[in-house]
Order: structure tokens, then sequence, then C-alpha cells
């Protein structure tokens, strides 16, 4: 499996913007960038994903380096309701077999002052 | 719409005896996944079912193992239980296997 590497924590400001980094040097053609989260007592949440151009959605926006090597999950105004452990995942078809799962690492625990 | 939905949500068992998960996917997704995840880790995948079979497996013993039913619900169970086991369960839904998942909110097992 192609390895992501995140910091281990990150403080931010409420309503301030954050920048979540993700390094994944190793990653192949195929790999799907995938963000999801997890809130304290709760399963993991999707957030977004993308493969190459930078995406948008309500919650949030991915940047992805040109070289692929690198992406930011982009959390515009920051909540209190954000605070939270965010997980990089890098993903390939064709989801079946070893391809069949989500790998996650350790994340980066977010927290948010008010 | 409900959401995945897990039972029991929390459950104490002894050392050796045998316990059975469950898990409601989404109305409509066909695929189900199971994940354990330890106090300070992120979740490590377990089994992966999708249309009733088993599409993928981790690096847990044989122990552990799951079905699909009918309806899309599925049944993780594990035999022999050690301290060890002590984790919480997540399962997760997706409508296919290249979608996005939901996760439920898992079950909390103790084993003393």
């Amino acid at each position: 499996d192609a390895k992501t590497t995140q910091p281990n924590s990150m403080e931010s400001n409420e309503e301030e913007p954050v920048h979540l980094p993700c390094n994944h040097s190793t990653i192949s053609g195929t790999d799907y960038i995938h963000w999801y989260r997890q809130l304290p007592s709760q399963g993991p949440e999707y957030v977004i994903h993308g493969l190459t151009s930078n995406v948008n959605n309500r919650m949030a926006s991915l940047a992805i380096a040109e070289d692929r090597k690198s992406s930011t999950l982009i959390l515009h105004r920051a909540t209190l309701r954000d605070a939270a452990v965010y997980y990089c995942i890098l993903r390939s078809p064709p989801y079946t077999g070893a391809n069949s799962k989500l790998t996650f690492g350790k994340g980066i625990t977010l927290s948010v002052r008010p | 719409d409900a959401g995945v939905t897990q039972s029991p949500t929390h459950l104490i068992k002894t050392r050796g005896q045998h316990v059975t998960l469950r898990c409601s996917p989404i109305s409509g997704h066909k695929s189900v996944s199971w994940y354990q995840q330890v106090l300070g880790q992120g979740p490590q995948f377990i089994f992966q079912y999708y249309e009733k079979e088993e599409r993928g497996r981790g690096n847990f013993p044989d122990r552990f193992s799951a079905r699909q039913f009918p309806n899309y619900s599925s049944e993780l169970n594990v035999n022999a239980l050690l301290l060890g086991d002590s984790a919480l369960y997540l399962c997760a839904s997706s409508r296919t296997r290249n979608t996005e998942a939901f996760f439920g909110q898992g079950t909390r097992l103790t084993v003393v």
C-alpha cells in the first residue's frame, strides 16, 4: 500500500481557515486521495476525495499538488464541531481483494480554540 | 434516511467466549465492511462483503469471521475472545465497492 504521512496534531482558531497537510510521495497513478474525519465517540465520516484536480464540496476543499506527492485539506472556517481526527487515505481500483479496504493511519488531531 | 446501525452499542465478554456483532447498512447499499479500532489508533480493516460474498480480508486470525445476508445486513463473529480483542468495532456500508463509505457508531467490546 502506498503510505501517507501526516503531522500528529494541529491547532486552529474558530472561524479561521485550516490547512491540513498530507504527504504521499509513493502515490501511484491510479490512487485516489480520500479524507475521512472522526469526531469524538463517533465512527469515521467521509469528507472529500480527488484524483488530480482540486475538489470542493460543502464540507471542505482538497488541493492536490501538481506532482500528486502531497495534498492539503482546507476547512474554510473552522468551527468547534470540526475538532476531530482527520485521516488522509490512498485508495485505488479495482476495490476488491487487497484494494477493498480503507487503510487508516493515526491521522492528524485537529483542535479548535474558541 | 437511517444511517448505518450497529448493535449492541456496548458489550462486555469474558475471555474464551464468543461474540456476534450486527450491522444494518444504509438502504440500497450492497457493500459492508468491518473495522477494528483500538484506543489511540486508526481503524484496521477486517472484512469486506459485497453482494453477499467476501471480497476482502484483513490480517486477522481465523477466530474472526463474518457473513452478509440477503438483505445486505451483516454479522461479525469472534470466537475464543482474547483480552486484546477489546476495541471499537465499526461497520461501514457503501453503495458499491468504490463509493464513499458511511460508518456506524460502532460496538464497544470489552473482554475481561
